[in-house]
């Protein structure tokens, strides 16, 4: 089944304490994205990637890094996270840059940084 | 940048009726539009998009119009049913097929079936 998966669903944190979410697709989609969605903002754009080793920043890159070492991952690291990054995230991935292709979704990742 | 603006952010309907969901953009060189559908606890879904080239577009219950030159666009539901509840998000993008750009999302609309 085509999908895009994302681990873990639900994460607990402390402020300062490095945490990675995955995402991996099944898809050998070139694109891929990062989103946050908080209540009254939308989705907004984290970090994307149009391929394997290039990654450039979205609207909100601030306390995030990521990496495209193979071209089914798109990990999310937050180095030192704060309590203004809890958020639910979602990862999403496409076969062509996503203004021509389908964006696909993962499930989403719910974040609490206390 | 883009900017979308979503209307209105919760809408309630009753099952059966037709729902209308508003976007307008600011740049005038944006050239797609898709409509993303959240259902509680799952990630946004494609439902439908519009090219520039096209002011309207139609599948089953849903259709989007696009007009380009009062730069809005939106979503048409008809014969609404339950499983349409569900938050939708509009967004636009300039996207020139030689970089990034990326799509700018609406805040999204909250939309209620009622029975």
């Amino acid at each position: 089944e085509a999908q895009v998966t994302q681990n873990p669903r639900y994460l607990i944190t402390v402020t300062g304490k490095k945490l990675t979410v995955t995402c991996s697709q099944n898809m050998n989609h070139e694109y891929m994205s990062w989103y946050r969605q908080d209540p009254g903002l939308g989705l907004r754009q984290i970090y994307y990637s149009m391929n394997v080793e290039v990654t450039d920043k979205g609207d909100v890159p601030e306390g995030y890094k990521v990496s495209r070492k193979e071209k089914r991952n798109f990990p999310l690291i937050l180095e030192s996270p704060s309590p203004n990054q809890t958020s639910l995230y979602f990862c999403a991935s496409s076969f062509e840059p996503q203004a021509l292709g389908k964006l696909f979704f993962g499930s989403g990742t719910q974040l609490s940084v206390l | 940048g883009e900017n979308v603006e979503q209307h209105p952010s919760t809408l309630s309907v009753q099952e059966g009726d037709s729902a209308v969901i508003k976007c307008t953009y600011s740049d005038s060189a944006s050239n797609y539009f898709p409509w993303y559908k959240q259902e509680l606890g799952k990630g946004p879904q494609l439902i439908i998009d519009i090219r520039s080239n096209v002011g309207e577009k139609k599948d089953q219950r849903i259709a989007v119009t696009l007009n380009k030159t009062a730069k809005h666009f939106s979503l048409h539901i008809t014969e609404t049913q339950p499983e349409d509840s569900a938050v939708y998000f509009c967004a636009a993008t300039p996207y020139s097929g030689g970089g990034a750009d990326g799509l700018t999302f609406g805040k999204g609309t909250h939309l209620i079936i009622q029975p």
